[in-house]
């Protein structure tokens, strides 16, 4: 099975900063990468799909970036609604795999 | 609109059985693969199982074996029928809606959850 390798487990940022999370797979896996917001007691919601295309509705200060092995979530300008945990999950083939989190604190 | 209701989790002693439903509306069922995702307490997310339209089915290796992924496209409902837990699958069980398209593939819907405890 591919392994994601996401970090940091965790990061503590002020409303307005750039955050980036970034993702490793263990082997290429294309473009074939999503990022999901999970807040407490509520399902994920997917941000980013296909590594850099944006989900209808999700703002624009969330993009994606990267391809094969290496992948990149950026949060352009920090929300107090964006204080959540974050996931990415490779759909390459399967098992498809999570990654462990990151949550994201307030400062 | 899109709607996925998990139901049938519950407390079930290790080694026992469970099956989950997913109740889906607002869409063509048939038409989307389906996929369950669970989450231990305070825990992150774990892919499950998945059904394609034409009735393939995928596991990781740690259900393989143990859970049975199914579909009634008649009723608009996804299944998880799981045999010989352990206290490890106890967590909250999501159904989701697989999305593919050119670009790329997500899950776009999600089920509210169903909560499945194994313990004695």
């Amino acid at each position: 099975a591919i392994q994601m390798t996401q970090s940091p487990s965790s990061l503590s940022a002020s409303v307005g900063d750039r955050v980036t999370i970034t993702c490793r797979a263990s082997q290429g896996i294309r473009n074939d990468l999503g990022w999901y917001q999970q807040k407490p007691g509520k399902a994920p919601k997917v941000l980013i799909y296909a590594a850099s295309s944006l989900q209808s509705g999700v703002p624009s200060r969330f993009s994606g970036s990267g391809s094969g092995t290496d992948f990149t979530l950026t949060i352009s300008s920090l929300q107090p609604e964006d204080f959540a945990t974050y996931y990415c999950l490779q759909d390459y083939n399967y098992p498809w795999t999570f990654g462990q989190g990151t949550k994201v604190e307030i400062k | 609109e899109v709607q996925l209701v998990d139901s049938g989790g519950g407390l079930v002693q290790p080694g026992g059985s469970l099956r989950l439903s997913c109740a889906a509306s607002g869409f063509t069922f048939s038409n989307y693969d389906m996929h369950w995702v669970r989450q231990a307490p305070g825990k992150g997310l774990e892919w499950v199982s998945a059904i394609g339209v034409a009735g393939d089915t995928y596991y990781p290796g740690s259900v393989k074996g143990r859970f049975t992924i199914s579909r009634e496209n008649a009723k608009n409902s996804l299944y998880l029928q799981m045999n010989s837990l352990r206290t490890e699958d106890t967590a909250l069980y999501y159904c989701a809606r697989g999305n593919y398209s050119v670009s790329g593939s997500h899950f776009d819907y999600w089920g509210q959850g169903t909560l499945v405890t194994v313990s004695s």
